[in-house]
């Protein structure tokens, strides 16, 4: 079974500039989440689908960041201008469905991004 | 405000011995918890979990233990092996959504 898919692996911009995410979770999975990781901290959750449409965004900061699943599988996250502090490794990861009673998430490899 | 604490940054333990990581929560009304393992360069892989109406859950050499009245749960791992070498997350999760702490350092040292 194929594992959660992320591109790019890793990205450097400048500040002001716009960067965007690619993510193809696993076959099937419906919940799909995009987390942001700054460098010693935990995962935090941005944003999360269920199928196409959100769940869960309210982390996210709308003024600069945009996700969609417009088909329900694959996602994209955009950063638009991005800043300094945006520097991170952003994480998809997917589940079954919206019923977490394991809990369990399935994580891709991540993207780190750099704002210089 | 963090809802689930990871104190230490780092521990080392010998090979073969038991390595034990701490997490403290402070919302009563999470269901279940989770543990993680995250090697470098990728992302985290679910190790364990916990229902919040169970006190202990084994599965091979790692055990999770809670203390709903403490706030605070516990892996156990028995013995180490140096693959355990990671950074280990502790998370909580209600019907919604997971939080995770910051994680610990494992160094399992030869």
């Amino acid at each position: 079974e194929a594992g959660v898919a992320q591109s790019p692996r890793y990205k450097i911009i400048e500040k002001r500039q716009s960067v965007a995410f690619w993510c193809n979770p696993i076959s099937g999975h419906a919940t799909l989440y995009w987390y942001q990781q700054i460098l010693g901290q935990g995962p935090k959750l941005l944003i999360q689908f269920q199928n196409n449409g959100v769940v869960d965004d309210s982390q996210l900061p709308k003024d600069r960041f945009s996700a969609e699943r417009l088909k329900g599988v694959d996602s994209t996250l955009k950063i638009q201008p991005a800043k300094l502090e945006d520097s991170a490794v952003y994480l998809c990861a997917s589940s079954l469905d919206l019923e977490l009673a394991t809990g369990e998430q399935f994580f891709g490899p991540g993207t780190r991004l750099t704002v210089l | 405000d963090q809802q689930v604490k990871q104190n230490s940054p780092s521990l080392s333990v010998q090979e073969g011995r038991i390595s034990i990581l701490n997490c403290d929560y402070t919302n009563s009304m999470f269901d279940y918890f989770l543990w993680y393992k995250k090697y470098p360069a990728e992302g985290p892989t679910f190790l364990i979990s916990i229902s919040s109406i169970k006190d202990k859950n084994e599965d091979g050499r790692f055990t999770v233990f809670l203390n709903k009245s403490a706030k605070h749960l516990s892996l156990h791992i028995v013995p180490s092996q140096p693959g355990d070498s990671a950074v280990y997350f502790c998370a909580a999760g209600g019907w919604d959504k997971i939080i995770f702490g910051k994680g610990t350092r494992l160094h399992i040292l030869p």
